[in-house]
């Protein structure tokens, strides 16, 4: 019953390291977001598409970059990790907003640490 | 600026009801969702709310107020498994969603 999945729960990584987070969806949505969580923050979006080979920035993408070459499968890329990008990252999938309540469909999250 | 109001953390007990209170100040409103989130697992849907009125769900309810701008979920007959954290969001006029902090909730026999 598992509608997004992401690749990777936890991973550690060295400062420096390229980093690859992978999420697919099978729900045939055509909006899929990265967000990022912090305790006592809410999700901050990172980035987010809303079709193949499309991409939007969000409220926090610097060092971070994204692909979707298929439309099930969204990347979240950190050219370069540092430790301030030590977090819980989120991906969701959801149909179009202007669509009244598009509800968003989280994977359970990759955990990542930056040493 | 756009802010979400949640309280950090609150404590229940098995059996009772809890309120969860949600204020807002965002550029626009449409719509307000409630998630619910155990730990180390994904966000799941709860409740939407976009006219002023009641939405209920079983145990679980929530209510919206646009003009004092503020929602509350409100759970009854607690159970242990509603131990969790419960994140309030806001789509604003340009259909962003804004994210609280989320509330975390203790359940006590």
């Amino acid at each position: 019953d598992v509608k997004v999945t992401q690749s990777s729960r936890y991973l550690v990584k060295r400062t420096g390291e390229k980093v690859f987070l992978e999420c697919v969806q099978d729900m045939d949505h055509e909006n899929m977001f990265w967000y990022r969580q912090d305790p006592g923050l809410g999700l901050r979006l990172i980035y987010f598409s809303y079709d193949v080979k499309m991409k939007e920035k969000g409220d926090i993408p610097e060092g971070y970059s994204v692909s979707r070459e298929k439309k099930e499968r969204f990347s979240l890329i950190l050219e370069s990790a540092s430790t301030n990008q030590t977090s819980m990252y989120l991906c969701a999938s959801g149909e179009g907003a202007q669509s009244g309540a598009n509800v968003l469909t989280f994977g359970a999250g990759s955990r990542l640490t930056v040493l | 600026g756009q802010n979400i109001d949640q309280p950090t953390e609150m404590t229940a007990t098995e059996g009772a009801i809890v309120q969860i209170n949600c204020t807002y100040q965002t550029s626009g409103f449409n719509g307000l969702f409630w998630y619910q989130q155990h730990a180390g697992e994904a966000p799941t849907f709860l409740s939407y709310n976009v006219l002023d009125g009641l939405e209920e769900k079983g145990r679980f309810s929530s209510v919206l107020s646009r003009t004092k701008g503020y929602s509350y979920l409100l759970l009854k007959e607690l159970q242990m498994k509603d131990s969790a954290s419960y994140l309030c969001a806001v789509y604003d006029s340009n259909y962003q969603l804004i994210w609280g902090a989320g509330t975390k909730l203790i359940i006590k026999p």
